[in-house]
This record gives structure tokens, sequence and C-alpha cells, in this order.
């Protein structure tokens, strides 16, 4: 089983400051997703990151997909309250994306 | 609206019941799967569906049927639920089964297993 591993699993910051979140595997995948969830409500899809070394930005959000496609962090910048969520990669096996490997998550808190 | 039902949102039943758990999404998707969720353990696959009367096993199957007789829905079936189902259940839907396709998600269906 293709496993990843996202740390850390809690992190509580202050409003403004910055945070990374990791995702490390020791297998190689075709396709890195991440998702926001939100108490109650299932996961929402904020980028897909395909190509190794490649960078995705989301207005405060930066994404990146290690070169050898076995990593992936995503850094927020200036975090708001409105970040607090459950943050969750997901690594796509084989060529298709239809069988996700989900890591289990880091609780994010901002605190005003 | 596009989007992806699961009925019910909430439900309590006791061992050996057999429960179904609905799924319906309205945006002519091919690609439809079941997760769970568990504190700890993150989303667990457990059965998904490339397309009508296509379906095959995730990480997690045992306990569990589906069937897809069309397109639009993807029904959970627990044919006599055990306690160690209880969780939070996520049926998700995307258009296709390719790369980097987007999967969206239902809202949630937590069940409790006495």
């Amino acid at each position: 089983t293709q496993l990843l591993e996202q740390s850390p699993q809690f992190l509580s910051i202050q409003e403004g400051e910055n945070l990374t979140v990791y995702c490390n595997s020791s297998s190689v995948f075709s396709s890195l997703q991440w998702y926001r969830q939100e108490p109650g409500e299932g996961p929402v899809l904020l980028v897909t990151v395909v190509t190794g070394g490649e960078v995705k930005k989301l207005k405060r959000l930066t994404f990146q997909f290690g070169d050898a496609r076995k990593d992936s962090s995503l850094h927020i910048t200036a975090a708001q309250p409105g970040d607090t969520g459950l943050y969750l990669c997901a690594g796509a096996r084989g060529a298709g994306s239809y069988q996700l490997t989900f890591g289990k998550g880091t609780k994010l808190s901002v605190i005003p | 609206e596009a989007q992806v039902t699961q009925n019910p949102r909430y439900l309590i039943t006791v061992t050996g019941k057999k429960l179904t758990v609905t799924c319906s999404q309205n945006m002519n998707h091919e690609y439809m799967s079941w997760y769970r969720q568990d504190p700890g353990l993150g989303l667990r696959q457990i059965y998904y569906s490339m397309n009508v009367e296509v379906t095959d096993k995730g990480d997690v199957p045992e306990g569990y049927k589906v069937s897809r007789k069309e397109k639009r829905n993807f029904p959970l079936i627990l044919e006599s639920p055990s306690p160690n189902q209880t969780s939070l259940y996520f049926c998700a839907s995307s258009f296709r089964a390719s790369f980097g396709e987007t999967q969206y998600f239902g809202p949630g269906t937590r069940l409790l297993v006495l």
C-alpha cells in the first residue's frame, strides 16, 4: 500500500503568520491533489499538480510537487481565520486518478 | 446546481440490520467512489465505479456492497452492519477516471452502528 504522510498533524497559528504543510511518500505518484475540508462537509479540491517540480499558486496558497513526484508542500502566506480547516493531500496511483491514496490530514486553526 | 447528494445524512442503526446509503450526482459523471473517514486513519476508499455496471474494490471493501445500474446513482449497501463500520462516509464523482481529474465530494453520511 502506498502511504502518504502528512505533517504536522495539528497546527495552531496566529492570523498573519506563514505556514507550510508537508506531504511525503516513499512511492511515486502520477499526480497529487490538495483538498480542504470544513467540519460537516466533504473535501473540496484546491489544486492538482502533475509535473515533478511544478509550483502552483492560488492567491495566498503556494503548492509544490517534488522533483521526484514523491512529496508535496502547501505554503500559506499571511494566514487568515478563513483558512481554518482540515487540509488533505491525495496521490493518484497509476496513470488514472480514479484511485486516490489520502494522507491523514493537517488540522489548521488560525486564531484571530 | 451541480452537486453530489447523499442520503441519509445521519443514521443510527443496530448490528445486523441491513441499510443502504444513497448517492446521486447530476453532472453526468462516469466515475463514482465511496470513502470512509475515521479519526487517525484519514479517508480510505471502499469501492469505486468506472461506469455503469463496472465496479471494483478499493482499499477497505469488506462488509460493503455497491451497485451501479444507472450513471447518476451509486448506492452503498451494508448487508449486516457491525460497530466497526461506524464512520463518516463520503461519496465522490468525477467526469471520468483520468489523469488529474477533479473529484467532487458529497456532504457526508454519519453512521453509528450500535
